[in-house]
């Protein structure tokens, strides 16, 4: 069985500062991993994703995660967060039968 | 535009309604999904669908039936409707082999049991 474990369901950072949200994950089998956003009232959008190969996997909007099998870690960054960076996100890891099993998400709140 | 659609946006309903859900994706994809996202944005998988056969069927009650006449759309019918049920569906599609591309996800369908 896959699971995910999202650190921190609140994180608020100041415009232009590091965004760090971390991730960390449970499979018993190589995993598939995927960050994904949520803007309000809108659906899931995909950031960014690792199956196999480079461990540092670079998505849209700036955003990169690494992929840490010693640390069963997948954490999300951002180099200098942007108002428009304010979302939801969600960390997420494949199963059987396709299956995409989701931490509880972690809303960001970026501040002037 | 290619995407993954569904209708209506919103529903509200009283107790006790059937209501349903529709969802047609024009990717070309072969996997379909609904999965339930709470009050707390909890996402979880409730049914999968490959090629018009259902894959996976988690722990929903019986009021929940799915249907898919063919590998682009994927309705979701509910009965009887209760407050819990109240929540954001989302309908979600994916290549084979689907949990390793991941999946393109509709704009959801928010329920409001009254």
């Amino acid at each position: 069985a896959q699971s995910v474990t999202q650190l921190g369901s609140h994180v608020s950072v100041s415009e232009g500062a590091l965004v760090l949200l971390r991730c960390n994950y449970s499979s018993s089998v190589p995993p598939y991993l995927f960050w994904y956003v949520q803007y309000p009232n809108q659906g899931l959008q995909l950031l960014l994703k690792y199956t196999t190969g480079a461990t540092l996997v670079k998505g849209i909007n700036g955003f990169e995660a690494e992929f840490k099998k010693s640390e069963t870690s997948f954490h999300l960054t951002k180099p200098s967060a942007h108002m428009s960076d304010a979302a939801e996100y969600f960390c997420a890891v494949s199963g059987t039968a396709s299956k995409l099993t989701f931490g509880t998400g972690t809303r960001l709140q970026v501040t002037l | 535009d290619t995407a993954v659609s569904q209708t209506p946006k919103y529903l509200v309903t009283q107790m006790g309604n059937d209501k349903s859900i529709k969802c047609e994706q024009n990717l070309g994809h072969d996997t379909m999904y609904w999965y339930k996202q709470d009050s707390k944005k909890f996402l979880k998988i409730m049914f999968s669908y490959n090629n018009k056969e259902l894959i996976i069927n988690e722990t929903v009650p019986n009021r929940f039936s799915p249907k898919s006449p063919d590998k682009a759309h994927l309705n979701l019918h509910i009965n009887s409707l209760e407050l819990g049920d109240s929540a954001v569906y989302f309908c979600a599609s994916s290549q084979v082999g689907g949990s390793n591309y991941g999946y393109t996800f509709g704009s959801g369908t928010r329920l409001t049991v009254v």
